[in-house]
């Protein structure tokens, strides 16, 4: 089946600007996570969403980040008023609970990039 | 605290010979499970390999193999026969608490170069 996909793939935007990320997790994944990657740099982990639960929020790096997930679909996660040190890879990936191995399948990510 | 260390920030191996990397953790949850995954230069991030806290003999799949050694809390990653296709970033993570989602956490990676 398909697996985790992101859009856009690349984003462009100035500083003080607003952007929103999207994520299509594998179809009946109830787990969906999204990470940040700096240039160079390991995966952060940023927040994850596991069915009907509250999210864990704890990696968010401040309130300018968010995250909203519909269900078991689509997932964003919004930027508020941009800053250059935003600019990373971000990540996002779904897993199966109760699978055995809870294995997360990541999308392809999408690079933002903020002048 | 670093919760997963990965020492290597580079490795070099010769093509067809087998590379160790290595991956040292830090919990004090008895249930958590391990994983390597593989970047390219594309920036894909592919799955490996598995470990869980109470399995009890190491996983393997395929050219990889993960030597656990559950006392040293170490989780590192064997690659046998090395091809020039699996140069890239490599990065340990880990998942604490019982199956169901939990926060992972990834190590900085090592960088593989596989020479011919």
């Amino acid at each position: 089946g398909a697996g985790v996909s992101q859009s856009p793939s690349n984003k462009v935007t100035e500083k003080g600007k607003d952007v929103e990320l999207r994520c299509d997790p594998i179809s009946g994944h109830t787990a969906l996570y999204w990470y940040r990657q700096r240039l160079g740099q390991g995966l952060e982990f940023l927040i994850y969403f596991q069915g009907n639960s509250a999210p864990d929020k704890s990696g968010l790096p401040s309130d300018r980040f968010s995250a909203e997930r519909t269900g078991e679909s689509v997932s964003t996660l919004t930027i508020q008023r941009t800053q250059q040190e935003d600019s990373a890879v971000y990540l996002c990936a779904s897993s199966l609970v109760g699978s055995g191995t809870d294995t997360q399948y990541f999308g392809p990510g999408t690079r933002l990039t903020v002048l | 605290a670093q919760k997963i260390t990965q020492t290597q920030p580079g490795m070099f191996v010769q093509e067809k010979e087998a590379v160790t990397l290595d991956c040292t953790y830090d919990t004090s949850d008895p249930s958590y499970g391990l994983f390597w995954y593989k970047q390219p230069s594309s920036g894909e991030m592919i799955f490996l390999i598995y470990q869980g806290s109470y399995d009890q003999q190491n996983a393997t799949e395929g050219r990889y193999s993960l030597n656990f050694q559950k006392a040293r809390k170490s989780a590192n990653l064997v690659i046998s026969a090395s091809q020039l296709g699996d140069s890239a970033m490599y990065f340990c993570a880990m998942r604490e608490g019982h199956t169901g989602g939990f926060k992972t956490i990834f190590g900085a990676g090592t960088r593989l170069f596989v020479k011919a």
